[in-house]
């Protein structure tokens, strides 16, 4: 398996709290995705970054930010959390982006109540 | 607006059978076609991929078929096993210099009884 961690793994919080998942690889790949899955919607991308301090917006970004300090580390921020953010967050990573692989991290259950 | 249709939403075969599981778009830039494979409590992985410029690509029990001018997508699963039991989306993306966005169907939950 490719090294990806993910944490939390399992999050509760309350409307309105900011909360940050954190996502860290070992394989030094250059990029990294968010994305969340949601029954019916299957995986949608929320943010993605190409590099150190490089990212861009993905299908669903709005109430989301991120930031990417260390290739190793890629944070998701909810500024003010909602009960429509509630979902399965993944973290992807692909050694040159493009149409390389993307591998997957174990995910983030998130339940806002 | 999604892009990428996938159907059936569910799917049960019985053990030895074919497996099918059906995508359709609209976007004729997209130029890349993966399936991911997601087990329970998982995250997915690739299973195989297949550009435009071929109608079929094989990999074991494993084939996508693509019809370019109906644009359509298909993956055949051959002699199903119960390990073959997983959530299938497909995906497509457009090139764009390394900047290339997956775009996911929605999923397949394939169960396959014994």
């Amino acid at each position: 398996d490719a090294g990806i961690t993910q944490s939390p793994r399992h999050k509760v919080t309350e409307t309105g709290t900011p909360v940050t998942l954190r996502c860290h690889q070992t394989e030094n790949h250059r990029y990294m995705y968010w994305y969340r899955q949601d029954p019916g919607h299957g995986l949608r991308l929320i943010h993605y970054s190409y590099g150190v301090k490089d990212t861009d917006k993905g299908e669903v970004s709005d109430g989301y930010s991120v930031s990417r300090s260390k290739t190793e580390d890629f944070l998701l921020t909810l500024e003010s959390a909602t009960s429509s953010q509630t979902s399965v967050y993944f973290c992807a990573i692909s050694e040159s982006g493009g149409q390389e692989t993307q591998y997957f991290g174990p995910g983030t259950r998130l339940l806002v109540l | 607006q999604q892009q990428v249709k996938q159907s059936p939403q569910s799917l049960i075969v019985q053990k030895g059978g074919i497996s099918i599981i059906n995508c359709a778009y609209e976007n004729t830039a997209f130029d890349y076609f993966p399936w991911y494979q997601q087990f329970p409590g998982k995250g997915p992985a690739l299973l195989i991929a297949i550009r435009p410029d071929v109608s079929e690509k094989k990999e074991g029990r494993f084939t996508i078929s693509f019809n370019k001018s109906a644009k359509q997508f298909s993956l055949h699963i051959m002699d199903s096993q119960p390990g073959d039991s997983a959530t299938y989306f497909c995906a497509a993306s457009i090139s764009n210099f390394g900047n290339e966005k997956l775009t996911f169907g929605t999923g397949t939950r394939l169960t396959i009884i014994p």
